[in-house]
């Protein structure tokens, strides 16, 4: 079974400019989450959907960070502008949905991004 | 509020030691507690999950125990190996009055073992 795929793996860009990444979960995974992972901390969560639909995004700073999830497969989180404090590592999970129950979390590599 | 706290921040082990990690959580109503296991510049890899019924549950030489009534989990290590080197997360998710979920992470356990 393939894993999460996320792109680009690394990034580096000035701040105030824009930067995409990319997530193809699980195959039949109807979840999928985005985290933002500052180093030496946990985890945050951005913005969790269901199928395409926004379950959570409470955490996503909205004026810059942008997320889609068009046919419930493939997603998107952009960042626009960059500020220095986006530095850090994305990590795209996926679940199944099991009686209700978003069940274990299957997490891709992440795309490290470093804002100078 | 719902928090999830990790202890030790870090830990220094010889190979071949055992050690002991804590989490211990105020999440309500609680719904699942996974304990992931996360290599320098990779994802977490989950290594337990443990429901409300669920006292104790072992993946080799991993082995975690929940206690639901003091809100307080363990993640016990045998026998280190080099590769044990890594953090440790403690994820616990509760069930929101909505219906849906919402999932808490710890801020990790980073363990060094060394040669």
């Amino acid at each position: 079974e393939a894993g999460v795929a996320q792109s680009p793996r690394y990034k580096i860009i000035e701040k105030r400019q824009s930067v995409a990444f990319w997530c193809n979960p699980i195959s039949g995974h109807a979840t999928l989450y985005w985290y933002q992972q500052i180093l030496g901390q946990g985890p945050k969560l951005l913005i969790q959907f269901q199928n395409n639909g926004v379950v959570d995004d409470s955490q996503l700073p909205k004026d810059r960070f942008s997320a889609e999830r068009l046919k419930g497969v493939d997603s998107t989180l952009k960042i626009q502008p960059a500020k220095l404090e986006d530095s850090a590592v994305y990590l795209c999970a996926s679940s199944l949905f099991r009686n209700g129950n978003p069940y274990e979390q299957y997490f891709g590599p992440g795309t490290r991004l470093t804002v100078t | 509020k719902n928090q999830v706290e990790q202890s030790p921040q870090s830990l220094i082990i010889l190979e071949g030691k055992n050690c002991t990690l804590q989490c211990n959580y105020t999440v309500s109503p609680f719904s699942n507690l996974r304990w992931y296991k996360q290599d320098t510049g990779r994802g977490p890899v989950s290594l337990t999950i443990m429901t409300f019924s669920e006292n104790t549950k072992s993946n080799g030489r991993y082995t975690a125990t929940l206690d639901a009534d003091t809100k307080q989990s363990s993640l016990h290590i045998t026998a280190s190996q080099l590769s044990d080197s890594a953090s440790y997360i403690c994820v616990v998710s509760a069930m929101m009055p909505t219906g849906g979920f919402k999932t808490i992470f710890g801020a990790g356990t980073r363990l060094f073992v060394k040669a």
